[in-house]
């Protein structure tokens, strides 16, 4: 089966600390996101991609956090600098192009962030 | 905007039985998708199954099946002969297609906790 890839699973890092989360979205899909999992928010919308073009990032503090697709089979996410409350599991999604996406989006399985 | 909401934090039911997992949204769309997604301890999110709103054949996939009531704006989750690998989280989730190429974001609930008891 075709599977999203994340790195790393576990990441635990001191305050202050730049942290980057990779994501490989399965080929052929054209639309990325990212989402963010606490037991507080729950998940909450981070950034989305389509076409490897930003389509909407209005859910990420733009101070300490940003997004891009260098290219069409990776995806980063990036926190600098770290702070605790970032401590959450960060998943990212993708979806094939589909128009209405009927299909749904295929998940990673997320990347598990600690920040002490 | 729309929102998603699963009333039920937690549930827990004897394996072999039949539960029911809630979920109603709130939206001014006409056409959507719904969807319920299942994150077990692994946390690996799972898609379940999904309901096209222009359906009104409700969708099924095995054992899990789904009661869309589209004027109630309620879309439930019933899974028969409860196992114990469906213990998880389970999350209902709303999408508003897009009219050109390509996908729309997931808005999520806050989940259901469901356990399965031998």
């Amino acid at each position: 089966d075709a599977r999203v890839t994340q790195t790393p699973r576990h990441k635990v890092t001191e305050m202050g600390q730049e942290v980057t989360m990779r994501c490989q979205p399965i080929l052929g899909h054209n639309t990325v996101f990212w989402y963010r999992q606490t037991m507080m928010q729950g998940l909450e919308l981070l950034a989305y991609f389509r076409n490897r073009a930003p389509l909407d990032d209005s859910g990420m503090p733009k101070d300490r956090f940003s997004a891009e697709m260098p290219d069409a089979t990776l995806a980063t996410l990036k926190i600098q600098p770290s702070e605790p409350r970032d401590s959450a599991v960060y998943f990212c999604a993708s979806g094939p192009g589909q128009v209405g996406g009927k299909d749904g989006y295929t998940f990673g399985s997320g990347t598990r962030l600690t920040v002490v | 905007a729309q929102t998603v909401t699963q009333s039920q934090p937690e549930m827990s039911v004897q394996e072999a039985e039949t539960v029911t997992l809630s979920c109603t949204y709130d939206t001014s769309e006409s056409n959507y998708y719904l969807f319920w997604y299942k994150q077990p301890p692994s946390r690996q999110m799972i898609l379940v199954i999904r309901q096209e709103a222009y359906k009104q054949q409700n969708a099924t996939e095995n054992r899990f099946s789904v009661n869309f009531q589209k004027a109630a704006k309620s879309f439930s989750l019933k899974i028969s002969d409860s196992q114990l690998g469906d213990t998880a989280m389970y999350f209902c989730a709303f999408m508003k297609p897009l009219s050109n190429f390509g996908n729309e974001k997931l808005t999520f609930g806050t989940g259901t906790r469901l356990t399965i008891i031998p």
